[in-house]
């Protein structure tokens, strides 16, 4: 059983380009959360959501970041007109249905890091 | 705002040494996992604690999850370099689900 996949793993754009990052859950899994992780910082939630449902986007920035998890295919983070500060690592995380085994548990994804020259 | 306080922040012993690592929040959490994350790389789940008072021991590690549910520690006992690594703890947040993650400690073990 494949883990959380996510790419690319690197991913470099200049200032005003757009960032497209992909996350592919666990075989089995609905739910998928994203998290940034600035440099010597700790992970911070962005946006939780099931298919074709965003649950939670309190974290994300309201300007320039999208997200989407279509009924087919992975869940996209979408930084449009990027800026230096948006330089990061980005992890998606999944977790199965609510009821099923291990449900309140995330799995993580190796992560993609964004640099913006 | 649900925050959780990870200490120490770094931390550098020697091969064989025993360690805690602690996770406080005032906050009470449904859960509470630790992770352990190398470089380069996404965060790996170690453990998950649900009940007050619970003790979970994987091999030299030992998670202990408090009785009112707002802290939790991770000891090792007898260090070795292949411990080295950054440790995260993180509460679910009862409304949404979503992981609050603690600042994390940086743990080196010297051979």
């Amino acid at each position: 059983n494949a883990g959380v996949m996510q790419n690319p793993r690197h991913l470099v754009r200049r200032r005003g380009q757009e960032a497209r990052l992909r996350c592919s859950p666990m075989k089995g899994h609905s739910h998928v959360y994203w998290y940034r992780q600035l440099p010597e910082e700790g992970l911070k939630f962005m946006v939780y959501l099931q298919k074709e449902n965003i649950i939670d986007e309190s974290g994300m920035p309201k300007e320039r970041f999208s997200a989407e998890f279509p009924k087919e295919g992975p869940s996209i983070l979408r930084i449009q007109q990027v800026v230096r500060g948006d330089s990061a690592a980005y992890f998606c995380a999944s977790s199965p249905p609510v009821g099923q085994r291990e449900w309140n548990e995330q799995f993580f994804g190796p992560g993609t890091r964004l640099t913006v020259l | 705002t649900q925050l959780l306080e990870q200490s120490p922040q770094f931390l550098s012993i020697q091969e064989g040494e025993n360690l805690t690592v602690y996770c406080n929040s005032s906050s009470v959490f449904s859960s509470l996992q630790w992770y352990r994350q190398e470089p380069g790389e996404g965060p790996v789940l170690l453990v998950t604690v649900v009940t007050g008072g619970e003790v979970k021991k994987l091999k030299r590690l030992t998670f202990q999850f408090g009785d009112a549910r707002k802290d939790s520690s991770l000891h090792i006992t007898a260090a070795q370099p292949g411990d080295t690594g950054l440790y995260l703890c993180a509460g679910i947040s009862s409304n949404t689900g979503k992981l609050i993650f603690g600042q994390g400690t940086t743990l080196q073990v010297k051979p």
